[in-house]
């Protein structure tokens, strides 16, 4: 069984600062790693998802994120944020299952809500 | 791309009644269907693994006979929440995965149970 951890519910930011949505992650086998974007009222659009290969992922809209096996986490990152930024965000595990990229079903974190104030 | 829609958008219904929403796969085929659900401020949690032509596998906690899925083609999951009660009231996200391994969500459906 897997878990994953956002350790902020929320974090308020200033336009044009930089962001860190923090993310960790418990597994006894290897996992894909995710982050989607949550509107209100909205169903969840992915951001960028780590399989293999390079830990630095970049995704869509500025968002990058890292993953780091010896801590276990998955932080999600951008320099410099917009008002649109503003949403929930959530980090997302899920088992690799055999035949390439395929993966089962997905363990969510609490969500952290992203608020960039003018 | 791979899209995915959910109808209805949302729904208000009395308590008892069954409601039936729809998880479509529209350009690609489906084996398999995720539902989640989502109750207010808080993450969206697995329901069921909805598989194309067979009975789905329910996580633990949720009631196969209050909360019926069924996949009977590749492109179409339908969850149907029977006797539905205010505590039932709940966003419902589908997922569906691709031939390739993929997940797409769903935009979900809002029930509101009186």
């Amino acid at each position: 069984a897997q878990s994953v951890t956002q350790l902020d519910s929320q974090v308020p930011v200033f336009e044009e600062a930089p962001v860190e949505l923090r993310c960790n992650y418990s597994s006894s086998v290897s996992v894909y790693l995710f982050w989607y974007v949550q509107y209100p009222n909205q169903g969840l659009q992915l951001l960028l998802k780590y399989l293999s290969g390079s830990t630095l992922v970049k995704g869509i809209n500025g968002f990058e994120a890292e993953f780091n096996k010896s801590q276990t986490s998955f932080h999600l990152r951008k320099p410099s944020v917009h008002i649109s930024d503003t949403a929930e965000y959530f980090c997302a595990a899920g088992r690799p299952e055999a035949g390439g990229t395929s993966y089962g079903k997905l363990t969510f974190g609490q969500g952290t809500i992203l608020t960039v104030h003018p | 791309g791979a899209v995915v829609s959910q109808h209805p958008s949302w729904v208000i219904c009395k308590s008892g009644t069954s409601v039936k929403i729809e998880c479509r796969s529209l350009d690609f085929q489906a084996t398999t269907m995720f539902w989640y659900r989502q109750f207010p401020k808080q993450s969206l949690m697995l329901m069921a693994t909805s598989n194309e032509g067979s009975k789905a596998t329910y996580e633990q906690g949720v009631e196969k006979d209050k909360f019926l899925i069924n996949h009977a083609s590749l492109t179409l999951s339908t969850l149907t929440v029977t006797s539905a009660h205010p505590e039932d009231s709940s966003f419902y996200i589908c997922s569906a995965r691709t031939v390739f391994g993929e997940q797409f969500f769903g935009p979900g459906t809002r029930l509101t149970v009186l």
